[in-house]
């Protein structure tokens, strides 16, 4: 199975600041990596699909970008809504793996 | 609009079985794969099983391969997960989920139901 190893594991940023989550592929997987954003108690919400295309309704400061087997979701500034934990998914072949998760926090 | 809902879930004996189910609406059945996702208590995000949009072809992770069993129903447009021989580790939250892309078995998920949790305890 194919390993997405996320980094960092927890991350304390300020509003407006940029912040920057990867996960690296164990092999190589084109562009089939998503990222999704949960907030406690609630599902996870798509943000990213396909490295790079942002789903539609999600504000523009998310945005995706792939070098290689590293892909990376940058927020641009950050605001208070985006407190959230965030995982990246590579959906290339089944089984399909999630990152660890990053905690976002204040 | 899409929606998912998940229910059957409960507190099981280790050993035990259960079954999960997925009334979907708001969207052609038949043309999406769907896929199960479980989050443990306190846990990232794990997949667990998917089917095409036929039924026809399946997939499952390693930690429920042979153990766990997915199906669906286009006359009630329902998704189940047959979960045999539970485990402790089988407790979590479990999600189903539907792929964005139509008449493709891969791909990112655009929609997600509230979840259903599995305990699993004796």
């Amino acid at each position: 199975a194919i390993q997405m190893a996320q980094s960092p594991s927890s991350l304390s940023a300020s509003i407006g600041d940029r912040v920057t989550i990867t996960c690296r592929a164990s092999q190589g997987l084109t562009n089939d990596v998503d990222w999704y954003q949960q907030k406690p108690g609630k599902a996870p919400r798509l943000l990213i699909y396909d490295a790079s295309s942002l789903e539609s309704g999600v504000p523009s400061r998310f945005s995706g970008t792939t070098s290689g087997t590293d892909f990376t979701l940058t927020i641009s500034s950050l605001q208070p809504e985006d407190f959230a934990t965030y995982y990246c998914l590579q959906d290339y072949n089944y089984p399909y793996t999630f990152g660890q998760g990053t905690k976002l926090e204040i | 609009e899409v929606q998912l809902l998940e229910s059957g879930g409960g507190l099981v004996q280790p050993g035990g079985s259960l079954r999960l189910s997925c009334a979907a609406s708001g969207f052609t059945f038949t043309n999406y794969a769907m896929s199960w996702v479980r989050q443990a208590p306190g846990k990232g995000l794990e997949w667990v099983s998917a089917a095409s949009g036929s039924g026809v072809s399946t997939y499952y992770a390693d930690s429920v391969k042979g153990r766990f069993s997915i199906s669906r129903d286009s006359s009630k447009t329902t998704l189940y997960l047959h979960m045999t021989r539970l485990r402790a580790e089988d407790t979590a939250l479990y999600y189903c989920a539907k792929s964005a892309d139509e008449y493709s078995n891969y791909g990112h998920f655009d929609n997600w139901g509230q979840g259903t949790l599995v305990t699993v305890s004796s």
